[in-house]
């Protein structure tokens, strides 16, 4: 059963088009997190959600921003994707920071 | 500041032969978590093993095991058995209280199981 999933498995966007991920849970975990992992590169953490707090990485464009309306789901929101944000967005929950993230399959975006 | 480093960027091994994946860390917090992750093509991230700082134990899962040496701030996955679906990326990470709890993957071991 799948327990991290994110819609859609693949998302083509036109440059500067507004695009949204999404991800889900049936783990009811407190944390929800964002990577973004480029070709051949770790992934990279965006930011994350605790409960409804959000947590920010210092050096995470102002281009992507995130929102989680409930404990489930937490979207993506890349406001004006560039050719260099497309990559393998990968999400993933943990029960607190403390414990392994459970991954989703990841959503690769393609930007023409 | 913790840091990861996983220094084969990619091995090929005989099918059924063990392989040792190495992974080196840095911390100075006394508490802290390793975890290895493998990444098919498919791309999703799937966990094979833990090891936390204060466990006097070595983790196993399977096929996997987790070579632990604190004192030389290495954590190697070892594959015994290696099967052609073992091949993928895998990557080492850790989180402890001073990089505020956020998993750090290192830059990944490409590994090749060869018939």
């Amino acid at each position: 059963d799948a327990m991290v999933i994110q819609n859609p498995r693949y998302q083509v966007t036109q440059f500067g088009k507004p695009v949204t991920l999404s991800c889900s849970q049936t783990l009811n975990h407190n944390v929800m997190y964002w990577y973004q992992q480029k070709s051949s590169q770790a992934p990279k953490l965006l930011f994350h959600y605790y409960d409804k707090d959000f947590n920010n990485e210092a050096d995470t464009p102002d281009n992507f921003q995130s929102r989680r309306p409930n404990t489930s789901f937490c979207f993506l929101d890349i406001r004006s994707p560039g050719l260099g944000d497309a990559a393998m967005y990968l999400c993933a929950t943990s029960l607190d920071p403390q414990h392994f993230r459970y991954f989703g399959p990841g959503t690769r975006l393609t930007v023409t | 500041a913790q840091k990861i480093t996983q220094t084969q960027p990619g091995m090929f091994v005989q099918e059924k032969e063990a392989v040792t994946l190495d992974c080196t860390y840095d911390t100075s917090d006394p508490s802290y978590g390793l975890f290895w992750y493998k990444q098919p093509s498919s791309g999703e991230m799937i966990f094979l093993i833990y090891q936390g700082s204060y466990d006097q134990q070595n983790a196993t899962e399977g096929r996997y095991s987790l070579n632990f040496q604190k004192a030389r701030k290495s954590a190697n996955l070892v594959i015994s058995a290696s099967q052609l679906g073992d091949s993928a990326m895998y990557f080492c990470a850790m989180r402890d209280s001073f990089g505020n709890e956020k998993l750090t993957f290192g830059t990944g071991t490409r590994l090749t199981i060869i018939p």
